[in-house]
């Protein structure tokens, strides 16, 4: 089944720590994006890759990596200066070309920095 | 630049009651229209999009939403709903002319809705 998958489903840090998000998709999309869910804010946009090995900064990058170094996989590292760490973390991709089949999403990561 | 308002954070309902949850968007250019859905601790799921045609579109779980140009509106209908559609809903818009930022969804806050029995 094509899709896109994310690990783990629930993740624990300290402070202080660095922690990796995976995203992996066997769709053969070429963009793929990382959003944060905070409750009533909606989805914000963190990074976002076009293609390979190149990525954009979104809306709330900083504190936040990535790479892109396949197709298939993109990554978020939460780095120790993001400052309010904790939320809920989705990734998605889509068609680069095709904007108007919009994007499939992950089931997302949920991450509580302690 | 663009934006998307959906006007309602928490929509309670009853069982096998209508249901509309309003979304509004600014842009300048034309865009594409979606809804996503979102189950607890799931991600989204797409419900619908409007790209061009018919102004009532039909999506997935007896949705629809139409798509008023003039008010700059895409509200999301369903006449009778289930406890099952408890859940939070998206609505997004892709500018169509999204140069460097080709396909990015811009989302509005969500709205809970709430289905009681």
């Amino acid at each position: 089944d094509g899709g896109i998958t994310q690990s783990p489903k629930y993740l624990f840090r300290k402070e202080g720590q660095n922690v990796t998000l995976s995203c992996e998709q066997n769709l053969n999309h070429d963009a793929m994006y990382w959003y944060r869910q905070d409750p009533g804010q909606g989805l914000r946009l963190i990074y976002y890759s076009q293609i390979v090995n190149d990525f954009q900064k979104g809306d709330i990058a900083e504190g936040y990596s990535v790479s892109r170094e396949k197709k298939e996989s993109f990554p978020l590292t939460v780095t120790s200066a993001q400052k309010n760490p904790t939320a809920f973390y989705l990734c998605a991709s889509s068609s680069q070309g095709v904007p108007a089949e919009g994007q499939y999403f992950g089931p997302g990561t949920r991450l509580t920095v302690t | 630049a663009q934006s998307v308002t959906q006007l309602d954070s928490q929509v309670p309902v009853f069982e096998e009651a209508p249901v509309e949850l309003r979304c509004n968007y600014s842009s300048s250019v034309s865009v594409y229209l979606f809804w996503y859905v979102q189950y607890p601790n799931q991600g989204l799921q797409l419900l619908l999009k409007y790209l061009s045609g018919s102004t009532l579109v039909k999506g997935i779980n007896g949705f629809e939403a139409e798509f008023n140009k003039s008010q700059t509106s895409f509200h999301l209908r369903k006449p009778s709903v289930h406890i099952s559609d408890t859940a939070e809903y998206f609505c997004a818009v892709i500018p169509m002319n999204y140069g460097g930022s080709q396909g990015n969804l811009i989302f509005g806050k969500g709205t809970k809705l709430s289905v009681k029995p």
